[in-house]
């Protein structure tokens, strides 16, 4: 998707602190939000999910705001820990449609 | 990833050859996508299919072809290979329409074009 400056392809935290990945999507039709987890040599993983009427969701320490106002979702990992190492990808896609729509995606490195 | 697979996993070509990589499923799930992954870009979609012998393109289908001649089989097809096909190609499958419910990718192929 476009970016709106938000976005930063690369992300170092340290261990312990809580992190937040930003992501500008590009369609303001969709209906659903996902951020997915990619780890080295592997696919991506489903991490969290949101509806677009709906402005935040919560799971096991990670958290999901969307802002439909400026097409803007997060996400949020408490307590970073060092298997949160990974890049990070937000997808959209609608109801009625199969196909996701992915952004470029967000290097995360947990620092010791 | 369970349930689904990919094969092989690497790959070395030369240019102008054809290839073909195959994604299988247990899950018996509709929908089956293939998808590319550059360096920069996050996956982007080449072709998918809704049900056997249905299939559709996506955003880069130019330079691959598909086919699916049974529920658990989705082949991709580069009929002759180009440098610029060389990506990491992931699998996934849905069960349904909407949502990330039941998207689930393969561990991918990972394809160079010498």
């Amino acid at each position: 998707g476009e970016s709106v400056g938000l976005h930063l392809p690369t992300l170092s935290v340290q261990e312990g602190d809580n992190s937040i990945i930003n992501c500008a999507y590009s369609n303001s039709a969709s209906d659903y939000f996902i951020w997915y987890k990619q780890e080295s040599g592997k696919g991506p993983q489903f991490i969290i999910d949101i509806r677009s009427n709906m402005d935040k969701r919560q799971g096991q320490r990670v958290t999901v705001l969307l802002n439909k106002t400026v097409k803007h979702l997060s996400l949020q990992i408490a307590a970073t820990q060092p298997g949160d190492s990974a890049v990070y990808f937000c997808a959209e896609i609608n109801d009625n449609d199969y196909k996701l729509s992915f952004g470029a995606g967000t290097t995360v490195t947990v620092r010791a | 990833d369970a349930g689904i697979t990919q094969s092989p996993r690497h790959k070395v070509t030369e240019t102008g050859t054809p290839v073909t990589l195959r994604c299988h499923q247990t899950e018996n799930h509709r929908y089956m996508y293939w998808y590319r992954q550059d360096p920069g870009h996050g996956l982007r979609l080449i072709h998918y299919s809704y049900g056997v012998k249905d299939t559709d393109k996506g955003e880069v289908s130019d330079g691959y072809s598909v086919s699916r001649s049974k529920t658990e089989d989705f082949l991709l097809t580069l009929e002759s290979a180009t440098s610029s096909q060389t990506s990491v190609y992931f699998c996934a499958i849905s069960e349904s329409t909407g949502g990330g419910y039941g998207y689930t990718f393969g561990s991918g192929t990972r394809l160079t074009v010498v």
